[in-house]
């Protein structure tokens, strides 16, 4: 059981646009909302993140958008760079809080 | 400042050997974390671990997958008798006290590959 759906798999958009990426989650227990960013052969970093008491996060150019009563929430990346380029997940945690449970990723490409 | 360090970075292992990965967590970081990465997928969280204790390994498959954080050293996840499936990437993450939320660092990972 997929606690976690992300989509989409892949996602390529040319420099300037805005990259969207979507996450729906099951466990109503969930309160703990982060997305991260991994380069190859890197590890995730955190890239933003929210809680369920508000419905928009804003850090620069990234953007959370939570929908409580849909159990979704979006990642958009305005005025993508291609050094935005690599592979985003979502994730959540709540309850014990400690265990983050990820979506399968996103792989960006952003051509110049 | 160095951030959560592990090692070996990438190690190749034969069926049937022992894989030993290691992990320093941040400085004055006490909790460590162990996450797996299969292919073509998200992160699974594995262990969660305190000094000397195991908190949660309700992610660690219940044979041949131990983890220790002892009082001195790095945390080690280990491998016995591994098969191509464990080829993944493993994680190793850090907080100062029980995450929560932003507080969490990973590492650069491990790289197992098993011939």
């Amino acid at each position: 059981q997929q606690q976690v759906k992300q989509s989409p798999q892949s996602l390529i958009v040319q420099k300037g646009g805005i990259s969207i990426i979507n996450c729906a989650y099951e466990n109503t227990a969930f309160d703990y909302f982060p997305w991260y960013q991994q380069f190859p052969g890197k590890g995730p970093a955190l890239l933003i993140a929210i809680r369920p008491d508000v419905s928009e996060k804003k850090e620069g150019r990234f953007t959370i958008s939570f929908n409580k009563s849909a159990k979704q929430f979006s990642l958009h990346i305005m005025d993508s760079q291609p050094g935005d380029s690599a592979t985003y997940f979502c994730a959540c945690s709540g309850g014990s809080n400690y265990k983050l449970t990820f979506g399968k990723g996103t792989l960006l490409t952003v051509n110049p | 400042n160095a951030g959560v360090m592990q090692n070996p970075r990438h190690l190749v292992r034969r069926r049937g050997q022992e894989a030993r990965l290691r992990c320093s967590p941040m400085k004055g970081h006490s909790h460590v974390y162990w996450y797996r990465q299969l292919p073509e997928e998200g992160l699974k969280f594995m262990v969660y671990l305190q000094k000397e204790n195991i908190i949660d390994e309700s992610g660690m498959p219940k044979e041949r997958f131990s983890a220790e954080f002892p009082k001195e050293g790095p945390s080690i996840l280990r491998i016995q008798q591994v098969v191509r499936g464990d080829s993944a990437a493993y994680f190793c993450a850090s907080s100062p006290a029980q995450f929560s939320g932003n507080t969490i660092y990973f590492g650069e990972g491990s790289w197992l590959t098993v011939v």
